[in-house]
């Protein structure tokens, strides 16, 4: 069976500092790969979705960036954090090649930035 | 761009009350998917649904795919206090498309 990890649990770091969140995923191959932020008490926001290693797009212009260096993995990162970066950080994967878009979700990544 | 609503944005219930949520859109979807968020971890998926008129249960949980595939809803019935949580219907137009998350409905459950 398929299983999605998230590294680290909870993060704290000060304003300017470097990000980067780690996901991956077992048990599937060349699968689709995103990353959500979910602000307190709102909904999911798709920051970046991968189909394929070093294939990246970017849904919102911010200070953050992906990459995908392997099949299975997916970093968030960013040079110098900002307060607005505060967050829950969702991986997430889909199978490439089903009919459906059914998306699995990760543990989540607690970061905040102080 | 699409959106999907879901409203309220709280509901309280008693234990062993059955409860309802809506999520609608004013775009055609091709698959709706129901995911339910306990406090500090990702969305569970708990039903998806392919086909419109689709109705599909999953113990307690029970969901339909509305005929015009503008609507879905979720039913659960005796809820229990670990039903509580955020629900959250999403949508998909086609394969490898993005999801369209509504905002989530946060359930409580008075014991």
């Amino acid at each position: 069976s398929q299983t999605i990890h998230q590294w680290p649990a909870t993060l704290v770091q000060p304003v300017g500092s470097p990000l980067s969140l780690e996901c991956t995923v077992e048990g599937t191959s060349n699968p689709n790969l995103y990353w959500y932020r979910q602000a307190a008490g709102r909904g999911l926001q798709l920051l970046f979705y991968s189909v394929g290693i070093g294939q990246i797009s970017s849904e919102v212009p911010q200070n953050l960036s992906a990459s995908r260096p392997q099949d299975r993995q997916f970093i968030l990162s960013s040079k110098k954090l900002l307060l607005s970066d505060s967050g829950f950080y969702l991986c997430a994967w889909s199978e490439l090649a089903a009919l459906t878009d059914t998306q699995y979700f990760g543990p989540g990544t607690r970061l905040t930035v102080l | 761009g699409q959106q999907l609503n879901q409203s309220p944005q709280s509901m309280f219930i008693q234990e062993g009350e059955d409860v309802s949520m809506n999520c609608t859109s004013s775009s055609i979807f091709n698959t709706w998917l129901w995911y339910k968020q306990d406090p500090g971890e990702g969305p569970v998926l708990l039903i998806a649904l392919y086909k419109a008129g689709e109705l599909t249960s999953n113990g307690r949980l029970t969901a339909q795919f509305g005929i015009t595939r503008k609507d879905s809803f979720l039913n659960i019935s005796a809820s229990i206090p670990s039903d509580v949580g955020i629900y959250f219907c999403a949508g998909s137009t086609g394969a490898n498309s993005k999801l369209t998350f509504g905002k989530g409905i946060t359930l409580s459950v008075r014991p």
